[in-house]
């Protein structure tokens, strides 16, 4: 079936320290990435989509890569600051069939300490 | 515009008792989804609408879960009998056909 392995549990940063969080999937499908953020008592929120089409995605900072080669995404953000404190969810989409489904990663807790 | 929308927030109950959650979609949305989220964990689906139809029901405990949206727009989960591992937030969220929007959850917990 259908996963999303997301290896990093938990990630502690300084401000202005550089953020990297790796996903690799598996799928016999057509696969759209996403990467979600959710703060405290909060669902989760859409942050980027990536198509496999396009291998890039980027938003309020963040950038999104897709490597076809080894079935992987990553997030990445140059400098982090306090307020992106959040847990960061890679999904993933898969194009026909049940089309709609979202598989999420296990997630990343996400500390930027001051 | 309003968000997902869910009621209650928080809910705390004895094993064996019965609980339900209730989800107003954004205005327009054909789709809604219902996920369950164990404490450090991602969503996982449950159940998910097109307008009033069952689209997939596949990892939805039948035997004790039950799920519906009669008109298409709000829906209900339902547990019949809850067990202590059903602890979780349940997440709704809504769809026009593409991006989800998730609502805050509703944070359950069976002592």
């Amino acid at each position: 079936g259908d996963s999303v392995i997301q290896m990093q549990g938990q990630v502690t940063l300084s401000e202005n320290d550089f953020l990297f969080i790796n996903c690799t999937y598996s799928t016999t499908g057509y696969p759209t990435l996403f990467w979600y953020v959710q703060y405290s008592g909060e669902g989760p929120q859409l942050l980027l989509q990536v198509t496999t089409a396009n291998n890039k995605g980027s938003s309020r900072g963040f950038e999104a890569t897709y490597d076809k080669g080894t079935t992987s995404f990553h997030l990445q953000k140059t400098s982090v600051q306090e307020i992106d404190s959040a847990v960061y969810y890679c999904a993933m989409r898969v194009t026909g069939g049940l089309s709609g489904k979202l598989t999420f990663g296990e997630g990343t807790q996400v500390t930027v300490i001051s | 515009e309003a968000g997902v929308t869910q009621s209650p927030r928080y809910a705390v109950l004895q094993e064996g008792q019965a609980v339900s959650f209730w989800c107003d979609p954004i205005s327009g949305h054909d789709t809604l989804y219902w996920y369950q989220q164990p404490r450090d964990q991602g969503p996982q689906l449950l159940v998910y609408f097109r307008d009033e139809a069952v689209i997939d029901n596949s990892q939805l405990p039948s035997d004790r879960f039950s799920a519906v949206r009669p008109k298409g727009t709000n829906s209900t989960l339902k547990i019949q009998s809850a067990k202590q591992g059903d602890t979780a937030t349940y997440l709704c969220a809504s769809s026009p056909r593409g991006e989800q929007y998730f609502g805050p959850g509703t944070r359950l917990t069976v002592l």
